[in-house]
């Protein structure tokens, strides 16, 4: 099955910095997605993008997709406190999500 | 009111005991999904549903049974529970029609098996 895996796996950084992070995956896909999950909560869909897509916004989030390296980017513009959380990438297909091992971020005010 | 409500939200049992976490939800979204989160590991797919139906097993299903009541009720049941399977649980629900697998998560249920 299809799995993602984020890179790296926890950031810490200073409100009002940019925050990247990565995920591969390993077979081809219809879509890729990106979820936020605060402390013990339930995983909330931030963003799709579509494997003919290169990259998407929506608002501070900035998706890249590159299929020929099986690998997506996420990047949180001017981070806010609020936006500490775990942030999760699933490759979608097959009717199917597969989630990749999360990447916690930080963000101190 | 949410969308995707799982109940309980915490429970603590013992090992053998029989347990049962529902979940129901109001989006209209035919497919449902059972969850465990564990430290480190991500989410694990244990069980599927694509309509009342259609029951599928996921990655880790061993230990576990599902039962799809209702297009809007899905229930996870532990039929004899074991230490191994305190975790977080999440049920999620998505629409078909919309043909790219979001999901849309509910709460979650924090599960001790002492």
């Amino acid at each position: 099955s299809q799995q993602g895996e984020e890179d790296p796996q926890a950031l810490s950084i200073q409100e009002g910095e940019n925050a990247t992070m990565n995920c591969s995956y390993k077979t081809s896909i219809n879509n890729l997605q990106w979820y936020r999950q605060n402390s013990g909560r339930g995983l909330v869909h931030l963003i799709l993008i579509r494997s003919n897509e290169r990259e998407k916004h929506s608002g501070r989030l900035r998706v890249t997709l590159d299929t020929s390296k099986k690998s997506s980017s996420l990047l949180i513009t001017a981070s806010r406190a609020a936006d500490t959380a775990s942030y999760f990438c699933a490759t979608g297909g097959n009717n199917r999500l597969a989630f990749g091992k999360g990447n916690q971020v930080v963000v101190i005010p | 009111d949410a969308d995707v409500t799982q109940t309980p939200r915490n429970r603590i049992t013992k090992t053998g005991k029989r347990i049962m976490l529902e979940c129901s939800q109001t989006k209209g979204h035919d497919r449902m999904y059972w969850y465990r989160q564990d430290p480190g590991l991500g989410l694990r797919l244990i069980y599927y549903s694509f309509d009342v139906k259609d029951i599928n097993k996921g990655e880790i299903s061993d230990g576990y049974s599902v039962s799809r009541q209702a297009q809007a009720k899905f229930s996870l049941s532990l039929e004899s529970a074991i230490p191994n399977q305190t975790a977080l649980y999440f049920c999620a629900t998505s629409n078909s029609g919309k043909g790219t697998d979001t999901q849309y998560f509910g709460p979650g249920t924090r599960l001790t098996v002492l």
